[in-house]
């Protein structure tokens, strides 16, 4: 079955370093990958999408990366923020169509000042 | 646009009874989509509708929940028989079929069967 694996410790950085976020997946080859921001009792927030033949997408300080070989995405915050301190989710798509999502169990991020 | 809004936000209930949650999409979203997630995991899905047709259910999704979009606006996610293990935060997506592909979240509804 479909699976996505995120770091599920902690990760904590301190303010103005880049955050760097793992999603393997296995047994499936997405056509894109979502990642979401995820505040405690909230609900998801879409952050950036990265299709299978785009290496790398931008927006403001973070940024994207999609090896289709290693199966793997990673996720940049850059200058990283106390305010980016979240549950960042890693979502492709699951098998089937109509687009429903498989999410990692999310790593938390910390940002100390 | 006031976004995805879901009615409770919390509900509390002993087990045993029937609870029903409310999901408003986005006013010109067609695709809804309910989820649920636990603490320490992801979101997982449990069912898709496009307009008011319920195109995908999740195994996940037992005889005891029913969902319904019966005009393609808002939805209804009902549980009968409720059982501890269905306390969760119950999540609503919507999105565009002519737009990107990201899903749009309400706030959940947090379920708590004692």
């Amino acid at each position: 079955s479909q699976k996505i694996e995120q770091n599920s410790e902690a990760l904590n950085i301190q303010e103005g370093k880049t955050a760097t976020l793992t999603c393997n997946y296995t047994n499936y080859s997405p056509a894109y990958l979502q990642w979401y921001r995820q505040d405690p009792g909230r609900g998801p927030v879409f952050l950036l999408l990265i299709r299978e033949n785009e290496k790398e997408k931008r927006k403001e300080r973070l940024k994207v990366t999609f090896d289709t070989t290693l199966k793997q995405s990673l996720f940049h915050i850059t200058a990283s923020q106390p305010a980016d301190s979240a549950t960042y989710l890693c979502a492709p798509p699951g098998s089937g169509g109509y687009n429903k999502l498989i999410f990692g169990a999310g790593t938390r991020l910390a940002v100390h000042p | 646009d006031t976004g995805v809004s879901q009615d409770p936000r919390h509900k509390i209930t002993k087990r045993g009874q029937n609870v029903t949650f409310r999901c408003d999409p986005i006013s010109e979203h067609n695709r809804l989509y309910w989820y649920r997630q636990t603490l320490g995991q992801g979101p997982e899905f449990l069912t898709y509708f496009q307009n008011e047709a319920q195109l995908e259910k999740s195994r996940l999704l037992s005889d005891r929940f029913s969902a319904e979009r019966p005009k393609g606006s808002f939805s209804t996610l009902e549980i009968q028989r409720t059982e501890q293990g269905d306390s969760a935060m119950y999540l609503c997506a919507s999105s565009y079929s002519g737009g990107g592909d990201e899903q749009f979240f309400g706030p959940g509804t947090r379920l708590t069967v004692l």
